[in-house]
């Protein structure tokens, strides 16, 4: 449960505000992932980081900015959100082995972001 | 691009009967199928996957099938208990050479289990 956390749990924020969302993963992995779960719908996925390196940006608008500054972090940079913005932000980590094999993602506890 | 459809939306099931959610894929490529548990407030939690180089595998009460030329695959539970109460996700991954496994997930399966 705790291989995977994030912070914070819950951020309410104006459509001005700038705030970050940050995720930490204790399991040696060397990729992470940043995911949108809105009501009645898939999860998304956002973003890609492998070995520090942004291998997926999956149509995000740039008021989301994402930032891997190792293996273990990253980050969520969110700047002039819109109410449907509002979600659940779920990072995940995985350990990328080898060409051809998708290896098992831990999802972290997730942020619910309110956006006013 | 690729798709994942997940049925049903809602599943109410009595304690002790079986459950069964299904997904279908469209990327024939598509060769890793995991299935995520999220209880309400929770983060999804992976309960069983599967590989493309095998038709089943089982882990106590619960079985994942793939049929890899119908290009769909579900998830069966037994014996069902009200803790098996939650929302189930399927995924389908495909992964070529210098790129990270990209995961598509379904809708979503709302599973209540009524003691």
């Amino acid at each position: 449960e705790t291989g995977v956390t994030q912070t914070p749990r819950h951020l309410v924020m104006g459509m001005t505000n700038k705030k970050s969302l940050k995720c930490e993963q204790h399991l040696g992995h060397n990729a992470m992932y940043w995911y949108k779960q809105s009501a009645k719908k898939p999860l998304e996925l956002m973003f890609v980081y492998n070995f520090k390196e942004q291998t997926e940006n999956n149509s995000v608008p740039s008021r989301f900015s994402p930032e891997c500054p190792n293996s273990s972090h990253l980050f969520l940079h969110l700047h002039t959100l819109q109410p449907e913005d509002s979600a659940l932000y779920l990072c995940a980590s995985s350990q990328d082995r080898s060409a051809g094999y998708t290896d098992t993602q831990y999802f972290g506890p997730g942020t619910r972001l309110t956006v006013l | 691009g690729e798709n994942v459809e997940q049925h049903p939306s809602t599943l109410s099931v009595q304690e002790g009967d079986s459950a069964v959610i299904k997904c279908t894929y469209s990327d024939s490529a598509s060769n890793y199928f995991p299935w995520y548990k999220q209880e309400l407030g929770k983060r999804p939690q992976l309960i069983i996957d599967i590989r493309s180089n095998v038709g089943e595998k089982k882990d106590q009460r619960i079985a994942v099938t793939l049929n890899k030329t119908a290009k769909h695959f579900s998830l069966h539970i037994t014996e069902t208990q009200p803790e098996d109460s939650a929302v189930y996700f399927c995924a389908a991954s495909r992964r070529g050479s210098g790129n990270t496994g990209k995961l598509i997930f379904g809708q979503g399966t709302t599973l209540q289990v009524k003691p």
